[in-house]
């Protein structure tokens, strides 16, 4: 069955490091997309892309970037961990735009 | 500023009758909207959706009416059952966000036995 795996499940990391994040679908869609999640917003576009080597800026993308180098594949990246980036990390992919997203099961990333 | 809001962060209702989840939104433009069901430790998995071009749409056990003039939608689910027990987010798109998914906070449903 095709899925989306995030990995890993948790990290703990210190300030100032830089961390990536891993996304990866057997979809084969074209659209990939990361949130995060925080009480009292749900869920907050970060970077999506609508294909290899396209990226764009979601809503709150200061201090994170993405590269797109397959289909398969979405690394989100935070530069120079902050503390207020302490969240969980979802990534999501979709074959067309305007239809729903198939969502992994999430990153809890806690930056001391 | 929140687009989406779920203005009740909770909700608790009894096996067999009816679960109603409220969603308003801000932007006009907005011309689709979803519905989402979250699991603790899992990611959110799509319940239902509908277009600006309809006001009611049905799966099974689920309803979402969308009013537009009032910027407003509604989950109804009937009958509510413990396994629906989640958190569920509505989602809208549209607009100068093009297929941009806005989120809101999402509200806590909790089947009770």
């Amino acid at each position: 069955d095709a899925e989306i795996t995030q990995s890993p499940r948790h990290k703990i990391t210190e300030t100032g490091r830089q961390v990536t994040l891993a996304c990866h679908q057997t979809w084969n869609h074209n659209n990939m997309f990361w949130y995060r999640q925080d009480l009292g917003h749900g869920l907050r576009l970060i970077h999506y892309s609508y294909g290899v080597q396209d990226t764009n800026k979601g809503e709150v993308s200061d201090g994170y970037s993405v590269s797109r180098s397959n289909t398969e594949d979405l690394p989100l990246t935070l530069e120079s961990a902050a503390s207020s980036q302490t969240s969980v990390y979802f990534c999501a992919s979709s074959a067309q735009l305007n239809q729903p997203q198939h969502f992994g099961d999430g990153t809890r990333l806690s930056i001391l | 500023d929140q687009q989406v809001k779920q203005n009740s962060p909770s909700l608790s209702v009894q096996e067999g009758r009816i679960s109603i989840l409220n969603c308003d939104y801000t932007n006009s433009m907005f011309d689709y909207f979803l519905w989402y069901k979250k699991y603790p430790a899992e990611g959110p998995t799509f319940l239902i959706s509908i277009s600006s071009i309809k006001d009611k749409n049905e799966d099974g056990r689920f309803t979402v009416f969308l009013n537009k003039s009032a910027k407003h939608l509604s989950l109804h689910i009937v009958p509510s059952q413990p396994g629906d027990s989640a958190v569920y987010f509505c989602a809208a798109s549209g607009g100068e966000y093009g297929n941009d998914m806005r989120f809101g906070a999402g509200t806590r449903l909790t089947v009770k036995p």
